[in-house]
């Protein structure tokens, strides 16, 4: 399976601030997925980046607080906007490839202060 | 919405067949059911997925049930390393994946 990267790994960001957090994969893949892991908690999918377009954004989740970009099949960013010490997470890309197979990236760890 | 419903824990000893149940009983005819884990909150890693038979790889086996209302993951022989939450989910239409809490499965020696 292909192999994802994240940047950076970790953050420490103070709140009003944004972070703009970035995905490469090393193979093309059909679709990219970005998730939210809270403390303790399983993942919630925030988002599915869409090359070329507007990313599809699941209930809850708004453009303005997450845009999402991906101008091609292999690279993907997520900005987390505005932060609070809410949005103190572990935010993960995740891409399909032609197997199937969803595979993901090692995660972002963010802490908000 | 997730579609599984798994326990929240369980214990294996080491060396010993760790069985992992899930409930997904409003799966549709042609949603897959895949299985992954997660150690120490890196990214999760798959394991194993099926659609109607019985599936086998070097990682481990997973049992779906006649009427694919619930599969059973078997990790054939537990070692330490497999401490970690392991996620049953269903894949939906557009290949998203819903998680659900997991069952954090704890090796013993």
């Amino acid at each position: 399976s292909a192999v994802i990267s994240q940047k950076p790994s970790r953050d420490i960001c103070q709140r009003g601030t944004s972070l703009t957090i970035q995905c490469q994969v090393d193979s093309q893949v059909t679709m990219m997925f970005w998730y939210r892991q809270q403390p303790g908690q399983s993942l919630t999918l925030i988002a599915t980046a869409n090359q070329g377009s507007e990313a599809t954004y699941e209930s809850g989740f708004v453009i303005d607080k997450f845009p999402i970009s991906r101008p091609n099949l292999t690279f993907s960013t997520l900005t987390v906007s505005n932060m609070s010490p809410e949005d103190s997470s572990i935010y993960l890309c995740s891409g399909w490839g032609r197997g199937n197979e969803q595979f993901f990236g090692p995660g972002t760890r963010l802490t908000v202060l | 919405d997730a579609k599984t419903t798994q326990p929240p824990s369980m214990d294996c000893a080491e060396g010993r067949a760790a069985n992992l149940p899930c409930n997904h009983s409003t799966i549709s005819g042609n949603e897959y059911v895949y299985w992954y884990r997660q150690i120490h909150s890196q990214g999760p890693q798959y394991i194993i997925h099926g659609l109607k038979n019985n599936e086998t790889n070097e990682m481990a086996s997973l049992i779906i049930t006649e009427d694919r209302k619930s599969s059973t993951l078997i990790l054939p022989h537990a070692t330490l390393r497999d401490t970690a939450v392991y996620y049953c989910i269903v894949r939906v239409d557009g290949n998203q994946f819903y998680f659900g809490t997991g069952t954090s499965l704890t090796v013993i020696p």
